[in-house]
């Protein structure tokens, strides 16, 4: 199994650019997550899914748009990148229910927004 | 919203010595969750634990689930290098009764371990 895996490791865009990252899982996990991460703030959750076709808001949706077409893939877009989205993204994914919440993070996107 | 305190924000020890992290929370979680950052990496969970007064350990380390549902603690005994890196504490959220799948994270605690 690949995991979790993440593309593109890094990114550079001008404000106003849009972009997709990719996040795709290979464990059939019904959960999947996007967080950003900046200093001294932990984690914070953008948007989730609990299963395809299924998407709700986080914490900081503002600015970022998910789908869920299929299991495997939960893309982010960012429709028109501004500098405070500047930050590292992960991707993360679970099964649902239970004692099987621990979440399996893919290895982070690092966006600079100039 | 739940919000995770995790204290402290960053500890610089000798190598050899045993380390603490606690986090604590107004609200109560179903489960708590113990991950490591390494640099350049996203975060590997190291311990889980899903009932209030549980005591877990994985090798050198140690975490519990307070009995109040609202705290956490992580011991890592005998520190070597290799324990470098940032420790979230999570929390599970809860609505009701119910788990939503949502974790919510502290602020991390930054390990430097000194030689």
């Amino acid at each position: 199994n690949a995991g979790v895996t993440q593309t593109p490791k890094f990114q550079v865009l001008k404000t106003g650019q849009s972009m997709t990252l990719q996040c795709a899982q290979d464990m059939n996990h019904e959960y999947m997550s996007w967080y950003r991460q900046d200093p001294g703030m932990g984690l914070r959750l953008i948007h989730y899914s609990v299963g395809a076709g299924i998407t709700d808001q986080g914490e900081v949706p503002n600015g970022y748009n998910v789908s869920r077409s299929t299991t495997e893939d939960f893309p982010l877009r960012l429709l028109s990148a501004a500098p405070s989205q500047t930050s590292v993204y992960f991707c993360a994914s679970s099964w649902l229910g239970g004692s099987s919440e621990t979440q399996y993070f893919g290895p982070g996107t690092r966006l600079l927004v100039l | 919203g739940q919000q995770l305190n995790q204290s402290p924000q960053s500890m610089f020890i000798q190598e050899g010595e045993d380390v603490s992290m606690n986090c604590t929370s107004s609200s109560i979680f179903n489960t708590w969750l113990w991950y490591k950052q390494d640099p350049g990496e996203g975060p590997v969970l190291l311990i889980a634990l899903y009932k209030a007064g549980e005591l877990t350990s994985n090798g050198r380390l140690t975490a519990q689930f307070g009995i109040t549902r609202k705290d956490s603690f992580l011991n890592i005994s005998a520190s070597i290098p290799s324990d470098v890196g940032i420790y979230f504490c999570a929390g599970a959220a809860v609505h009701g009764s119910s788990n939503t799948g949502k974790l919510i994270f502290g602020q991390g605690t930054t390990l430097q371990v000194k030689p």
